[in-house]
């Protein structure tokens, strides 16, 4: 069965630091996502890309974070000068079209 | 207001028994609407869609009712296994990126 994969699976960084979350999404998915989760809270959303561009963003979404699609196959989420309150599990997802989407197993992202 | 709202439980169900709970949203251009599981620390997955003449899946029966903006999932039969937050998950379609805003999960305990 077809799944998005998520690398790496735990990140520690320092505070101030740039980390790159890696996602290879289902290869016949359209939409791809960017999602996340601090613990005890709500999944939230962060952003959708589409035909090569972002479609949507959240308020959450700002200066400090950038995605890319590098290659045919992976898309990115980087976070720059990371700040304790990034620390979260971040999942990536993709879907084929509009409705439900699939959700790769997450970084856990630390900041200290 | 939240655009997703769910009771956060923790509803406790003796093995067997039968759960129902609901999630309510707010915007009314929603398009579609799923029911997601999610397992302490992992990434949600979909359970079902949920549509407006009701649909059932085995021993998951979910309903939509538009006219009130409310969402229901009902658990038959449950097992321990069935032990898991529960996250109504709605859809504003392309216009909206395609992204899913996620409610706060409600937590489903069954107890032998």
């Amino acid at each position: 069965e077809p799944e998005v994969t998520q690398t790496p699976s735990h990140q520690v960084t320092q505070m101030g630091q740039e980390v790159i979350l890696r996602c290879v999404p289902i290869s016949n998915h359209l939409y791809f996502y960017w999602y996340r989760q601090i613990l005890g809270q709500k999944v939230e959303f962060l952003v959708s890309f589409y035909n090569n561009e972002i479609s949507e963003k959240s308020e959450i979404f700002d200066d400090q974070f950038s995605v890319e699609r590098p290659d045919g196959s992976n898309f990115t989420l980087k976070i720059r000068s990371t700040k304790l309150e990034d620390s979260a599990m971040y999942f990536c997802a993709s879907s084929e079209a509009q409705g439900s989407a699939f959700f790769g197993q997450g970084t856990r992202l630390t900041v200290v | 207001r939240k655009e997703v709202e769910q009771d956060p439980g923790p509803f406790n169900v003796p093995e067997g028994a039968t759960v129902a709970f609901n999630c309510t949203y707010s915007n009314s251009a929603s398009q579609s609407f799923f029911w997601y599981r999610q397992d302490c620390r992992k990434e949600p997955k979909l359970l079902m869609s949920v549509y407006s003449s009701g649909n059932e899946d085995g021993r998951f029966t979910a309903q939509l009712n538009r006219a009130s903006q409310y969402i229901s999932l009902l658990i038959r039969d449950s097992k321990l296994s069935d032990s898991a937050t529960y996250l109504c998950v709605v859809n504003r379609g392309k216009a909206a990126g395609n992204k899913l805003t996620f409610g706060g999960g409600t937590r489903v305990l069954v107890k032998p």
